[in-house]
């Protein structure tokens, strides 16, 4: 089945540095590629996604590339913040089938 | 409009016993799925649910099991509670079943379980 591998954290980075997330993913498929974000105490909350290959998915700064030749979807920020301390996941959904999630990774974003 | 809501937010069972673990989706979703998330790990799939009828399992026991009522809500049963089960459950709804590239899910903040 599709499986999706992610930097082990926890990521602690200053304020306004650079954020490079790594996500590789296995699957028979093309499948659409996710990234969703978890703050403490609530539910993941999509943050971008990209469909099908070479797409660059982005929002609130973040953005991730479909890599087909690399099976990667990392995830960047020029200039992280305070408030994006979270647990970050990567996620793959192939038609019929439903999300796979990597373990996901802390960040921590320091003043 | 209301986002996904799940109830209760917080419980905790005795080794076991039963629990029933329910989530409302948005209006107009007609899909609902379960993940269990187990501390310091991404979700797992648990079931999904469409027009009531059950699209897909994840690698689960039996002592799991859901439903999707006439409504669209959707409760999940875990039978003989292990301490293992301890988790964070998450229900997320969409309007179609995910795995159609444009199918967006929505997660509520999901239900805390602890088996003691």
């Amino acid at each position: 089945g599709n499986s999706v591998t992610q930097m082990e954290g926890p990521v602690t980075l200053s304020e306004e540095a650079f954020l490079t997330i790594n996500c590789t993913y296995t699957a028979t498929g093309y499948p659409s590629l996710f990234w969703y974000v978890q703050y403490p105490g609530e539910g993941l909350q999509l943050l971008l996604k990209a469909t099908k290959a070479d797409d660059k998915g982005s929002n609130k700064g973040f953005e991730a590339t479909y890599r087909k030749e690399t099976t990667s979807f990392h995830l960047e920020k020029g200039s992280v913040q305070v408030s994006d301390s979270a647990v970050y996941f990567c996620a793959s959904d192939n038609y019929g089938q439903n999300f796979v999630f990597g373990p996901g990774t802390r960040l921590s974003v320091l003043p | 409009d209301a986002g996904v809501t799940q109830s209760p937010t917080h419980l905790i069972k005795t080794r076991g016993q039963q629990v029933t673990l329910r989530c409302s989706p948005i209006s107009g979703h007609k899909s609902v799925s379960w993940y269990q998330q187990v501390l310091g790990q991404g979700p797992q799939f648990i079931f999904q649910y469409y027009e009531k009828e059950e699209r897909g399992r994840g690698n689960f026991p039996d002592r799991f099991s859901a439903r999707q009522f006439p409504n669209y809500s959707s409760e999940l049963n875990v039978n003989a509670l292990l301490l293992g089960d301890s988790a964070l459950y998450l229900c997320a709804s969409s309007w179609a079943v995910t795995g159609n590239m444009n199918t967006e899910a929505f997660f509520g903040q999901g239900t805390r379980l602890t088996v003691v």
